[in-house]
């Protein structure tokens, strides 16, 4: 059983456009997050969403726009695509109260032409 | 901003050779993570140590989190060819930042049979 799964894992566009990245988790965590991770691996978090409700905003363009219809799942919007968006996104998320482990999914291979 | 250098960034070994990857900040975690990547996979957690001066064994890989939690190193004795792959660090801030982690820029093992 796939604990966070994302969809779709790859993603090529056209610069301008806009698309949508989901995210389930079946693990019963409260907390959830998007990172993005660049071509040299570097992996920063953008946002992060406990019980539906948006806590951590990083410094992201407001692009970017994230949405949790419930708990178990976190999706992401990204409207007039740029260049500079190509990357891979991660869900993670984390049981909150004590463990700070987060479970990652396999990751949105996004790519803007 | 907390930050965390991870070094070396790449590391290019024989099999048996042993190597030491280091995690360097001048911000206090509450919990520092080492996660490995597989290539188009996401993260998974290795281990998590919260206590300073803490050493956690994992078969051949050896951790260490600092006296004063400002820093972690991951030791692996005896490198094979299934070691291979990106070990990223991670600091927990802890408190209010619900979990809230700063990843270090990873380093890319290869272990050469």
């Amino acid at each position: 059983d796939t604990a966070v799964s994302q969809t779709p894992k790859y993603l090529v566009t056209q610069m301008g456009n806009d698309k949508s990245i989901k995210c389930e988790q079946n693990l019963g965590h409260d907390t959830m997050y998007w990172y993005k991770q660049d071509s040299k691996k570097f992996l920063k978090i953008m946002f992060s969403y406990n019980n539906k409700e948006l806590i951590i905003n990083e410094t992201v363009p407001n692009r970017f726009s994230p949405k949790s219809p419930d708990k178990a799942h976190l999706n992401l919007h990204i409207n007039s695509l740029e260049l500079g968006d190509s990357a891979v996104y991660f869900c993670a998320s984390r049981a909150s109260g004590g463990e700070e482990t987060q479970y990652f999914g396999p990751g949105t291979r996004l790519l803007v032409l | 901003t907390q930050l965390l250098e991870q070094s070396p960034q790449f590391l290019s070994i024989q099999e048996g050779e042993n190597l030491t990857v280091y995690c360097n900040s001048s911000s206090v975690f509450s919990s520092l993570q080492w996660y490995r990547q597989e290539p188009g996979e996401g993260p998974v957690l290795l281990v998590t140590v919260v206590t300073g001066g803490e050493v956690k064994k994992l078969k051949r890989l050896t951790f260490q989190f600092g006296d004063a939690r400002k820093d972690s190193s991951l030791h692996i004795t005896a490198a094979q060819p299934g070691d291979t792959g990106l070990y990223l660090c991670a600091g927990a801030a802890g408190g209010t930042s619900y979990g809230k982690l700063t990843f270090g820029q990873g380093t890319i093992l290869t272990v050469h049979p």
